[in-house]
């Protein structure tokens, strides 16, 4: 079955970038996901990626994948108090009407 | 985006009484709604596919007659957890489509349940 793995604890100061890891088991994941959840929260989403794209950049995220690695990487620049969250990763097969399989989820923490 | 309503935010009841939560898309029609459980310090784990109009589809080890699903309208499903027990507290989030596909899903806001 579909495993997606992360570690679980990241602290940052404000100010510095923040990288969180994520990896995966299913070659043929077609959507890949990063959402946000805070205290309390149902998840948001952050933003997503296709399996045949290698980047992408949206303000100050930038998801990079190494699908020869099942690989996926979510990078905040100039990282915020606001950003502290769990950031979990997710992926799907499709688009509208797949279960969407989650990591174990990583707690951000940012230091002022 | 599209809007997920969940409703209650949280709930305390007794062991042994029903808890009903709902789902609601606000501005969009979803054929399919999702039903996750979340236990502290972990993932999200799905439970079950809600499509409407038909019975819902559990995962392996999700109890149908525990967690009742009804998927009634196109903006509308439920979870009714019957017969709670302290075990079953935790954090309940349903997501869901658009019924016209799409890469995201939308998200509610999640029930915290604790049954004491």
């Amino acid at each position: 079955g579909e495993d997606v793995e992360q570690s679980l604890f990241l602290s940052v100061r404000e100010g510095d970038s923040s990288v969180i890891n994520c990896t995966y088991t299913d070659s043929s994941s077609t959507y890949l996901y990063w959402y946000k959840q805070e205290p309390g929260a149902g998840l948001q989403l952050l933003t997503y990626i296709f399996s045949n794209m290698d980047m992408k950049q949206d303000q100050r995220l930038t998801v990079l994948l190494n699908k020869k690695d099942k690989h996926l990487s979510l990078r905040i620049a100039d990282t915020q108090t606001g950003d502290s969250a769990i950031y979990f990763c997710a992926e799907s097969m499709g688009g509208g009407y797949q279960k969407v399989t989650f990591g174990t989820g990583t707690k951000l923490q940012v230091i002022p | 985006g599209a809007v997920v309503s969940q409703h209650p935010s949280w709930v305390i009841c007794k062991s042994g009484t029903s808890v009903k939560i709902e789902c609601r898309s606000l501005d969009f029609q979803a054929t399919t709604m999702f039903w996750y459980r979340q236990f502290p310090k972990q993932s999200l784990m799905l439970m079950a596919t809600s499509n409407e109009g038909s019975k819902a589809t559990y995962e392996q080890g999700v109890e149908k007659d525990k967690f009742l699903i009804n998927h009634a309208s196109l903006t509308l499903s439920t979870l009714t957890v019957t017969s709670a027990h302290p075990e079953d507290s935790s954090f309940y989030i349903c997501s869901a489509f658009t019924s016209t596909g799409g890469t995201e899903a939308f998200f509610g806001q999640g029930t915290r349940l604790t049954v004491v």
